[in-house]
Parts: structure tokens; sequence; C-alpha cells
């Protein structure tokens, strides 16, 4: 089993859809969690951190439910430049370096 | 501010072949990491470095050697490519280490390495 687990997708929605994605994590020692987004064939770009209580940035909200071990990522009223893939990340703060990156949902916003 | 810069951004190897991958930042950032990204799997640790002088061994280093001279410079060494390095490499580079908090790691544009 991934350490870190994402539906690939790819997720095709219209404009001002709201749209999903769960990330599923394994190691229960896992203390910090984000999202970020990846343009194609573009580097990795911070999205939003995940807070215990969840987070809002915006059209996008960011859950984390530890007792299921997932977070999620909500995108309300869905743009066209929302297209991208999106990485799931999890940080384990077992003792030295441990930072895991799902393989990522892709996304694809249609007029 | 350029952020974190990669060269070359694509090259093509034969197997054998060695060669260095630059990445530079000016942000003045202590922790910096190589990557590698390849097709339905997230990025990978190849190796990672906490301060200039300073490299430690990641989730995939065998096959690479890594050199951090310069702060601002870390470089990724492949000495016999292998098909199997085929991927894109990923420099990044933080302010703290990543395992700290909300700590965000700034990434490169890439490298598009082929090894035929």
């Amino acid at each position: 089993r991934k350490e870190v687990e994402q539906d690939p997708g790819p997720f095709n929605v219209p404009e001002g859809a709201t749209v999903a994605f769960n990330c599923t994590y394994s190691n229960s020692a896992s203390q910090s969690f984000f999202w970020y987004r990846q343009d194609c064939r573009k580097e990795p770009k911070l999205l939003m951190s995940v807070y215990s209580s969840g987070n809002e940035d915006g059209r996008f909200t960011a859950q984390l439910n530890r007792a299921s071990q997932y977070i999620s990522l909500l995108i309300r009223d869905s743009k066209l430049s929302d297209s991208a893939t999106y990485l799931c990340v999890v940080k384990a703060d077992t003792g030295g370096f441990k930072t895991i990156f799902g393989a990522g949902t892709r996304l694809f916003v249609k007029a | 501010n350029a952020g974190v810069t990669q060269t070359p951004k694509f090259r093509v190897l034969k197997t054998g072949q060695s060669m260095t991958l630059l990445c530079a930042q000016d942000m003045n950032h202590e922790y910096m990491y190589w990557y590698r990204q390849d097709p339905g799997m997230g990025l990978r640790l190849i190796h990672y470095s906490v301060g200039e002088g300073t490299t430690a061994k990641g989730e995939v280093p065998d096959g690479y050697n890594v050199s951090r001279l310069k702060k601002q410079n870390f470089l990724l060494g492949l000495e016999s490519a292998a098909p199997s390095q085929t991927s894109v490499y990923f420099c990044a580079s933080s302010y703290f280490p990543v395992e700290i908090g909300d700590n965000e790691q700034f990434f490169g544009p890439g490298t598009r390495l082929t090894v035929l």
C-alpha cells in the first residue's frame, strides 16, 4: 500500500461546478498536510496547508480527518484556470526527513 | 528575485554518460532538495542538504551524487546514466526544514532528462 494515495482522475467538470478530491495516508504519525498545485509541465506550487479544524482560502476548502486518515480539497465555482494536477503532501514527524508526495489528481475544467 | 532556477531544462544522454544538473536559489534558503518525478508516482526525494557543505541521502539516492559547495547552489550528478534515470528532476529549497509545520518548499522549473 502506498503511503499517500490519491485518485489519479482525471476529473472532468464544467465551469462553475464543485469538485472534491480525497487523499488517504497510511502513517498515523503524520502531522502536517498540504495541497500543492502543478500545472502541465511546470513545477509544483503550494496551494494551501491543511489544518486540523479545516481551512478555507477563497473557493478552496481543505479538511483533515485524522480518524479515517484522509485529507480533502473542495473547489467551488470551478474556473478554467483551475485545470491542473493537485498533489497531496504529508509530513510524518517521526524523526528524520519524511515528506511524502501523492501522485496527484488531474482536474480538467471545461467551458 | 529569480527564485529557484535549474539548468539545463532538457537533456538527452546515452547510457553510461555523465552529467551535472545545477540548481540555484536567491532566497538565502538553508535547505535544498533534489526530487525526481515519474508518471503515476509522487515526487521522490533523491538527496537533500541542510546547509552549505552538507548533504544527506533521501529515498532514492542510488546512482546520484550531490554537492553543496555554496549556499545558493545544489548540484546533482549522474556518474553513469541509465535508462531508469529518465525522469523529470525538480530542485526545491526552503528557509526552514520541511519537517517543521507549514514550511513551504519552492520548486525550480524542472529538468527533463531522457537516457537512451
